[in-house]
């Protein structure tokens, strides 16, 4: 069965980075682009891109551009996602999720259980 | 960015209700638009894919409709899992921007 497992809880202090991992089991990793969203406390859900794990292509909402950095490794169908330069504000749930693809319709069938990031003094 | 709305932000409900949430598009987005049902605590959920596919699983008391820039999600009977947070997402084109949330409660 297809599942993405994501790594624990982080803190860290503002100004550093953090990197999360999502490990894919269950399906041809390279076979699907990997999204991450994110979700501050109490608050909504917000994209902040995708990579293709068979190319290694990116993509990234704007706002993220610069200072997130979506990889993957396909030798153990593992996607990451380093933030660096944290802030408080950047303190969430990250997710990481599946695109699936029927023509040119894109959803999330399965994500990972989420890393929550806290970045404190 | 492609913003999306939802309304209404919460709503109060009983079991066996029919409940009705909208989500309207900032520009026209087709049928690209997904609905995702969350818990406190959990991962979203895929209820609805294109509008108005239900994803393998999800009950079919949960139906989707809509094109263009306005789209509905409907629940025709309530039930007690149902009480959650609903969010609508475009992925018309990047960035795939998701609505602010309806909060689903118990009346």
């Amino acid at each position: 069965q297809v599942q993405l497992v994501q790594s624990g809880a982080e803190v860290k202090k503002p100004g550093a980075s953090v990197n999360v991992s999502c490990k894919a089991s269950g399906y041809t990793f390279t076979g699907y682009y990997m999204h991450w969203v994110r979700q501050a406390p109490g608050q909504g859900l917000e994209w902040m891109g995708w990579i293709n794990p068979n190319s290694g292509v990116t993509n990234y909402a704007q706002k993220f551009q610069g200072w997130v950095t979506m990889t993957r490794d396909t030798s153990i169908s593992t996607a990451y996602m380093e933030v660096s330069r944290l802030r408080s504000d950047d303190t969430a749930v990250y997710y990481c999720a599946r695109a699936f693809r029927i023509a040119a319709a894109v959803y999330h069938d399965y994500w990972g259980q989420g890393t929550l990031v806290t970045v404190s003094s | 960015d492609i913003q999306m709305t939802q309304s209404p932000s919460s709503l109060s409900a009983s079991i066996g209700d029919r409940v009705t949430i909208t989500c309207r598009a900032s520009q026209s987005i087709t049928s690209y638009l997904n609905w995702y049902q969350q818990k406190p605590g959990k991962a979203p959920k895929l209820l609805i894919y294109a509008a108005s596919s239900l994803q393998g699983g999800v009950p079919s008391r949960f139906s989707g409709s809509g094109s263009g820039t306005d789209f509905t999600l409907t629940i025709s009977s309530l039930q007690p899992e149902d009480f959650a947070t609903y969010y609508c997402q475009q992925s018309y084109s990047t960035p795939n921007t998701f609505g602010q949330g309806t909060k689903l409660e118990i009346k």
